[in-house]
């Protein structure tokens, strides 16, 4: 099974800030790699796919990049409903494991 | 617009059988893989399993000797059965549609399940 770390753990920022958020495959995913977002209570929602295309509606701010084990998710100014916690997900072979998270609090 | 609905009981024995039902509306379960994820509170998301409308499986090895999914195209619903049940599988069960690059693109509410005599 491909194992997915993230770092950091955690983060605290300021609105404004640009933010990075890394993930790491244990193993070649290519670009299949997906980042979510999390708000308390509620379910994930969709960012990005394919570790650079933005989902439909999500913010220009938010990009991905990366290919095969190493990938970054970026929000290019951070905004107050950003505060979150952030997963990625690859969806190479199954089981399409979720990294740790990260979250985002306010600084 | 999809939208995903679970449902089943929200409090189960230990060693017993845990079963919910999502059930999709605004458009088609043919076509699409439909998965089940869930989170224990205050923890990271874990996938289940997936289960195409042919009612092709794939399951995570981890719980696959408890897993079994299904699927009934006829009322839009797929299910999760997962059997003997401890209080580590206490957690919000997801059911989410699998989009073409095998990405989650929607998701329902998730339901709290506790498992506890």
């Amino acid at each position: 099974d491909i194992q997915m770390t993230q770092s950091p753990s955690s983060l605290s920022a300021s609105v404004g800030d640009r933010v990075t958020i890394t993930c790491r495959a244990s193993q070649s995913i290519s670009s299949y790699l997906n980042w979510y977002q999390q708000k308390p209570g509620k379910a994930p929602k969709l960012l990005i796919y394919a570790a650079s295309s933005l989902q439909s509606g999500v913010p220009s701010r938010f990009s991905g990049s990366g290919s095969g084990t190493d990938f970054t998710l970026t929000i290019s100014s951070l905004q107050p409903e950003d505060f979150a916690t952030y997963y990625c997900q690859q969806s190479y072979s199954t089981p399409f494991a979720f990294g740790p998270g990260t979250k985002v609090d306010i600084k | 617009q999809v939208q995903l609905q679970e449902s089943g009981p929200g409090l189960v024995k230990p060693s017993e059988t845990l079963s919910l039902t999502c059930t999709v509306s605004g458009g088609s379960i043919s076509s699409y893989y439909w998965s089940w994820i869930r989170q224990p509170a205050g923890k990271g998301l874990e996938w289940i399993g997936r289960i195409y409308t042919s009612g092709s499986t794939n399951y995570n090895p981890s719980l696959k000797s408890r897993v079994t999914m299904s699927v009934d195209t006829s009322k839009n619903q797929f299910s999760l059965k997962l059997s003997s049940v401890t209080a580590a599988d206490t957690a919000v069960y997801y059911c989410a549609r699998e989009g073409g690059g095998s990405m989650i693109d929607y998701w329902g509410q998730g339901t709290l399940v506790t498992v506890s005599s």
